[in-house]
């Protein structure tokens, strides 16, 4: 089992839809988590943080299950500039070890 | 633009060569993480390097190994050389030995031939 999973993907959505994508992960000492976007052929960055509570962040919310070892990342309102790849990150314990998953593609259609 | 700067962006070697990736890290941030990607992967991670000593290592053999400098750049050595070193390898930078927000660069492109 990997120790990140992702949806897979991809996800073809209109613009405006609501498109979530689910992440576990199988380290329960798992201590910070992340969403991160890349579009293609470029680099990893920082989508949000994922904290207990639920954070959102404009058109995006992140939810983290601990008990469950999940984690979530809702769209809403899907825009064409969203079209790219979502990953899903776990920092395990120490936190220097940072695990991404597969990552998911999404492509936002006119 | 993140401020970590990776050099070079594309290179072309031969299986058994030996390669050097090198990585600038933000200004103020002392500790770097490298990733090798593949097509259509996620970035798998590498090695930590935080001020100047390892921090932690993914399953990677040996032959990949790294090096900070006082300055916190940090570079990426792959001896032998095998096809399936082919891929993008990342460099991230952040501050302090946890995982916060990490700044990643451009990336470098390997191809093994």
């Amino acid at each position: 089992r990997k120790e990140v999973e992702q949806d897979p993907g991809p996800f073809n959505v209109p613009e405006g839809a609501t498109v979530a994508f689910n992440c576990t992960y199988s380290n329960s000492a798992s201590q910070s988590f992340f969403w991160y976007r890349q579009d293609c052929r470029k680099e990893p960055k920082l989508l949000m943080s994922v904290y207990s509570s639920g954070n959102e962040d404009g058109r995006f919310t992140a939810q983290l299950n601990r008990a469950s070892q999940y984690i979530s990342l809702l769209i809403r309102d899907s825009k064409l500039s969203d079209s790219a790849t979502y990953l899903c990150v776990v920092a395990n314990t120490g936190g220097f070890k940072t695990i991404f998953g597969a990552g998911t593609r999404l492509f936002v259609k006119a | 633009e993140t401020g970590v700067t990776q050099s070079p962006t594309h290179l072309i070697k031969t299986r058994g060569q030996q390669v050097t990736l090198r990585c600038s890290s933000q200004s103020g941030h002392n500790t770097v993480s490298w990733y090798q990607q593949a097509l259509g992967q996620g970035p798998q991670f590498i090695f930590q390097y935080y001020r100047e000593e390892e921090n932690g290592r993914g399953n990677f053999p040996p032959r990949f190994s790294g090096l900070q400098f006082p300055n916190y750049s940090s570079e990426l050595n792959v001896n032998a050389l095998e096809l399936d070193d082919s891929a993008l390898y990342l460099c991230a930078s952040s501050l302090g030995g946890v995982v916060t927000e990490a700044f990643f660069g451009q990336g470098t492109r390997l191809t093994v031939v």
